[in-house]
Formats: C-alpha cells, sequence, structure tokens
C-alpha cells in the first residue's frame, strides 16, 4: 500500500513562528503536493513540486514556501506564522498522470 | 491554472436510492485526468474514480459511475444503491496531463438517510 505520512496530525504554534510541515511517501512517486482545505473552499493549491528541488506555485503560495531536497520528502514552510494560516494542511504524492494519494492531514492552529 | 466547480455543497439522498453529484471544469488543455475522490468524516482522502480525458467510455467501478462530456467540461459522478458508508465530502478534481498541476472543487457533503 501507498504511505504518505504527515509529520504531526495536530499542531498549535503561535504568531510569528516559523513553523515546518513534513511530509514523506514510501512509493517513488515524482510528483508531490500541499494543499490547504478550509470549509466551503475546498482544497486549494498551495505549492507542487514534479521532480527533487523543482517546485511550481499553485493559487495560495503567500506566506508559504516550499523543500524537496530528497524525492521522499516534500515540506512546507510557514515563514511567519499568522492566525489566517490555521487551517487543515493534507499533502498528497502521484505518479506521473495518474491519481494522488494522501496523508492524513495536519490540523494547524496559529494563536 | 484550471478551475473546477461544484454546484451543490450539500446533498442527501435515501439508502439505496441514486444521486448524482455536479462537477464542471474550465482548461484549454487537450491532455488531463480527472477524478473524485471521498472524504470521510474525520478520515483520510481517498480515491472514487478516474477518467482519462482522451477515453470516450465512461469509467465505472461498482455502484460508481461518470458521466464525462468532454465537450461541455462536465464530469458528474452517480452513486447507485445509496449506502450509509458513502455519507461523506465528495471532490471533484483536474489533473494537469502536461505538468500534473492538479486542482480540486469546493467539495460536495452528501448525506445518506436510513
Amino acid at each position: 500500500d501507498v504511505k504518505v505520512t504527515q509529520s504531526s496530525r495536530y499542531l498549535v504554534k503561535r504568531t510569528g513562528e516559523k513553523v515546518f510541515l513534513e511530509c514523506v511517501q514510501d512509493m517513488d512517486h515524482e510528483n508531490m503536493f500541499w494543499y490547504r482545505q478550509d470549509p466551503g473552499l475546498g482544497l486549494r493549491l498551495i505549492y507542487f513540486s514534479y521532480d527533487v528541488k523543482m517546485k511550481e506555485k499553485g493559487d495560495i503560495p503567500e506566506g508559504y514556501s516550499v523543500s524537496r531536497e530528497k524525492k521522499e520528502r516534500f515540506s512546507l514552510i510557514l515563514e511567519s506564522a499568522s492566525t489566517n494560516q490555521t487551517s487543515m494542511y493534507l499533502c498528497a504524492s502521484s505518479p506521473r498522470d495518474t491519481e494522488a494519494f494522501f496523508g492524513q492531514g495536519t490540523r494547524l492552529t496559529v494563536v | 491554472a484550471q478551475t473546477v466547480t461544484q454546484s451543490q455543497p450539500e446533498m442527501s439522498v435515501q439508502e439505496a436510492e441514486t444521486v448524482t453529484l455536479s462537477c464542471t471544469y474550465d482548461t484549454s488543455e487537450s491532455n488531463y485526468y480527472l477524478f473524485w475522490y471521498k472524504q470521510p468524516p474525520s478520515r483520510q482522502m481517498i480515491l472514487v474514480i478516474r477518467q482519462e480525458a482522451y477515453k470516450q467510455q465512461n469509467a465505472t467501478e461498482n455502484r460508481f459511475s461518470v458521466n464525462f462530456q468532454k465537450a461541455a467540461k462536465s464530469f458528474s459522478l452517480k452513486i447507485s444503491d445509496s449506502q450509509l458508508g458513502d455519507t461523506a465530502m465528495y471532490f471533484c478534481a483536474f489533473m494537469n496531463g502536461n505538468n500534473n498541476d492538479m486542482r480540486f472543487g469546493a467539495g460536495t457533503r452528501l448525506t445518506v438517510k436510513p
């Protein structure tokens, strides 16, 4: 079975902190994605990566950055957390040209 | 960038009946893939069904089938013989065949009533 693992299920951080969300996949997938899920807005793409060290901006990249130094790991970084970044964050991975597999999600609260 | 629209925020259906969830998308690409995902309450997102744009035949997976209308850019999901376990959020997704950029709709919350 494909496994996509997000480092934390729940996270509480303070405003202004630098926050790292980690995602690891074990199936040698080329593509990895970070989404933010909010009620009524669905999943919004923050960044995706189609290869090591490659990244593309999604719809809402402001306030976020990503890192993909190894194929299996894709990190989302909140440079200076703000309360409007309180949300559910979903990581996914996929081979080329087929469906994505999702992690269990990280519910981040910024206080 | 591609956009995906799900116009039904909430739907309900009686157990054993059939329900159809709507999805439209906007793209200038000719090579793409479409998906329906299910997210049960407090649980992980899982794939329900997928459709390659180059295939004319509508995909089917047991009780789940799609109506893919390429010219109309429409991709609806039909659930037959609805079961209580089908209660979930359903998301329609579009994957660009060139760079695999993947976008989702806002979702439809489906409730199956006993």
